[in-house]
């Protein structure tokens, strides 16, 4: 099993620049989340789509956009990126449920100069 | 308002050592999942442990245990027998019922010296 993976692993904008970050999972969950790590703040959840069909706001949603394609895939798209923006981005998939715990995929470092 | 705080912002640990990894929480809803995920520096975000508030024990997973302490709304991380592979970034997280969401804290890095 491939578990979730994203596309790119890296990626390096000018500001204004658009971009979609891809995610996918194999596992059959639910839901599906987009994070972003930066120094010291732990993981910050932007968007996240509790089941097919449906999305919602996280914590840090301005300047972003998400799309949940079907049950397997859950994009993330910048539409003018900014160097605020600039972050290590990770998609998790869960089964639903208290215990069902967050499968990680590896990451996309993006850089916007 | 959901929150997890992590207030040991790095640790360090003898090799074969046991180290604690504090975690408090808040949170006004009864049922709740608190998880600990470990980071090493190759940056992926790995699953350790899981407990349920409403679970009678601690969780334990080889060498991880879940000290938790309900009312003082503690879940701290023990790892016993400290090896240098262990040397990462420990986050604690929480999962509240009837969301989704899973909220994470700051985040403890852990040095593991030989």
């Amino acid at each position: 099993n491939a578990g979730v993976t994203q596309t790119p692993k890296f990626q390096v904008l000018k500001t204004g620049q658009s971009m979609t970050l891809q995610c996918a999972q194999d596992m059959n969950h639910n839901s599906m989340y987009w994070y972003r790590q930066d120094p010291g703040m732990g993981l910050r959840l932007i968007y996240y789509s509790a089941s097919e069909g449906t999305t919602d706001k996280g914590e840090v949603p301005n300047g972003y956009n998400v799309s949940r394609l079907n049950k397997r895939e859950f994009s993330l798209r910048l539409e003018s990126a900014a160097p605020s923006q600039t972050s290590v981005y990770f998609c998790a998939s869960s089964e639903a449920g208290l215990a069902g715990k967050g499968i990680f995929g590896p990451g996309t470092r993006l850089t916007v100069l | 308002a959901q929150k997890i705080t992590q207030t040991q912002p790095g640790m360090f640990v003898q090799e074969k050592e046991a180290v604690t990894l504090d975690c408090t929480y808040d949170t006004s809803d009864p049922s709740y999942g608190l998880f600990w995920y470990k980071q090493p520096s190759s940056g992926e975000m790995i699953f350790l442990i899981y407990q349920g508030s409403y679970d009678q024990q601690n969780a334990t997973e080889g060498r991880y245990s879940l000290n938790f302490q309900k009312a003082r709304k503690s879940a701290n991380l023990v790892i016993s027998a400290s090896q240098l592979g262990d040397s990462a970034m420990y986050f604690c997280a929480m999962r509240a019922s009837g969301t989704y969401k899973y909220i994470f804290g700051t985040g403890t890095r852990l040095k593991v010296l030989a």
